[in-house]
């Protein structure tokens, strides 16, 4: 069944800590992205992928980091420079390469991070 | 930068009464979707609208595209406990692969 799996579903975090939080989909899509959402919030972009080897950073990247190795997989790196990091965290992707965003993104169902 | 307004923010209603969410972007799309993300759970596409004046239905989801194409709109009839969620409208950013999400609206159906 093709999707996108976030892991794990629940994370806590130390101070001082950094975590990785991962994404891998089986979609065979290019475009892979991070958001983050608050409480009541809307969808705030972190990075995003276009391609294998390369990412973007989006609105909020400071504090985040991520690596594109493999087509399948965009983890995303909470870092301990990220002061605020409780939040909701999707993964998303989409099919479409090189057209302008006129494709839906399909989501993972999301990690949820907290600090301890 | 390029900005997706929603409003309202909240809007509770009867079961059985219709909700409206509206979108405005500060510039003309080239199309707008729509997708809807359960408490607790994730967003999930419903629909996208290309043409301008453009009307959809799913149901008794209405979808509208403005002539301008700086505004849509989502008109769920006769709600039920089932519609209960967030909905979130997204147009292209001004990178290809970005969306620009408006801040959703949330439907509750009161007891």
């Amino acid at each position: 069944d093709g999707g996108i799996t976030q892991s794990p579903k629940y994370l806590f975090r130390k101070e001082g800590q950094n975590v990785t939080l991962s994404c891998e989909q089986n979609l065979n899509h290019d475009a892979m992205y991070w958001y983050r959402q608050d409480p009541g919030q809307g969808l705030r972009l972190i990075y995003y992928s276009q391609i294998v080897n390369d990412f973007q950073k989006g609105d909020i990247a400071e504090g985040y980091s991520v690596s594109r190795e493999k087509k399948e997989s965009f983890p995303l790196t909470v870092t301990s420079a990220q002061k605020n990091p409780t939040a909701f965290y999707l993964c998303a992707s989409r099919g479409d390469r090189g057209l302008r965003s006129n494709q839906p993104q399909h989501f993972g169902d999301g990690t949820r991070l907290s600090i301890l | 930068g390029q900005q997706v307004m929603q409003i309202p923010q909240y809007q509770h209603v009867q079961e059985g009464e219709d909700f409206t969410t509206y979108c405005n972007s500060s510039t003309t799309l080239s199309n707008i979707q729509w997708y809807k993300q359960r408490p607790g759970g994730h967003p999930v596409f419903l629909i996208q609208l290309v043409k301008s004046g453009e009307v959809k239905k799913q149901k008794r989801l209405t979808f509208q595209f403005g002539e301008a194409k700086k505004n849509s709109s989502l008109h769920i009839t006769a709600t039920q406990t089932t519609d209960v969620g967030t909905y979130f409208c997204a147009g292209p950013g001004d990178s290809n692969y970005q969306l620009i999400w408006g801040a959703g609206t949330k439907l509750i159906i009161k007891p």
